[in-house]
C-alpha cells in the first residue's frame, strides 16, 4: 500500500494561475519529498521538508507541512505551460530513513 | 556524473522468457531503489540497498523477482520467467546518505507479450 496519497488527482488551470496540490500520509515521517515527472520520463525531485519544518520556499514552489494532520501541500505559482506534469509527494519514514514511498500523484495540465 | 543509467531503455519479451534490467547508479551514493510504475499501482518500491546490501524488500511481487548489487556501481533486476503482469516502467533511483533527494534513471519500459 502506497504511504501517501495526493489529492487532486487531477488538476486543470490556465498560465498565470496558482496550482495547489495535497498529500497525506499515514505513519511517522522523516521527512516529506516532492517530485515532478514529465511524460515518459523519471522523476525529478523539487523540493523536500523536514519533520521539525512547516514552510518552505523554492522559486516558485511553497511547501507546507502539518505533522498534526498528516499532510502537506505544494503551491506552484504564476504556473507556466512548462509545469504540465505528474507531481508526487513522497515519504522517508522515521525509523527507516531509506524507504522512499510515493503517493499517487496528481496530473497537472496548464494550458496557455 | 551522467546521472542514473538504467538500460535497456525499452524492452519486449514474450511470457516465460528471463528479463535482465541493469541501473548504475550515481558515484558515491550510498542507497539504490528498483521501482515499479503502472497506471493501476502507481509507484510501487520493490527493493532499496545500502550500501550493496538489501534493506527491505518486501515489495518484490513474487519470487521470480530478484535483485542484485554486486558493487557499489552496479545492481540489477531480474525476473524469471516474465508474465505480461510484469508490464511496466521500472525505474531505479539512487541517494546519499543524509541529503534523502533521491535521483532517478529514465527508466526501463518493460512489455511481455
Amino acid at each position: 500500500s502506497q504511504q501517501g496519497e495526493e489529492d487532486p488527482q487531477a488538476l486543470s488551470i490556465q498560465e498565470g494561475e496558482n496550482a495547489t496540490m495535497n498529500c497525506s500520509y499515514k505513519t511517522s515521517i522523516n521527512n516529506l519529498q516532492w517530485y515532478r515527472q514529465n511524460s515518459g520520463r523519471g522523476l525529478v525531485h523539487l523540493i523536500l521538508i523536514r519533520s521539525n519544518e512547516r514552510e518552505k520556499h523554492s522559486g516558485r514552489l511553497r511547501v507546507t507541512l502539518d505533522t498534526s494532520k498528516k499532510s502537506s501541500s505544494l503551491l506552484i505559482t504564476a504556473s507556466r505551460a512548462a509545469d504540465t506534469a505528474s507531481y508526487f509527494c513522497a515519504t522517508s519514514l522515521t525509523d527507516s530513513w531509506g524507504k522512499l514511498q510515493f503517493g499517487a500523484g496528481t496530473q497537472v495540465v496548464v494550458t496557455p | 556524473d551522467a546521472g542514473v543509467i538504467q538500460s535497456p531503455r525499452h524492452e519486449v519479451t514474450e511470457m516465460g522468457q528471463e528479463v535482465t534490467l541493469r541501473c548504475k547508479p550515481i558515484s558515491g551514493h550510498d542507497y539504490l531503489f528498483w521501482y515499479r510504475q503502472t497506471m493501476m499501482r502507481g509507484l510501487e518500491l520493490l527493493i532499496y540497498f545500502n550500501n550493496n546490501v538489501p534493506i527491505d524488500d518486501s515489495g518484490m511481487p513474487e519470487d521470480r523477482f530478484s535483485a542484485k548489487m554486486p558493487n557499489a556501481s552496479f545492481s540489477t533486476l531480474k525476473i524469471q520467467p516474465s508474465e505480461p503482469r510484469d508490464s511496466a516502467v521500472y525505474f531505479c533511483a539512487s541517494a546519499g546518505y543524509g541529503r534523502s533527494e533521491a535521483f532517478f534513471g529514465q527508466g526501463t519500459r518493460l512489455t511481455v507479450v
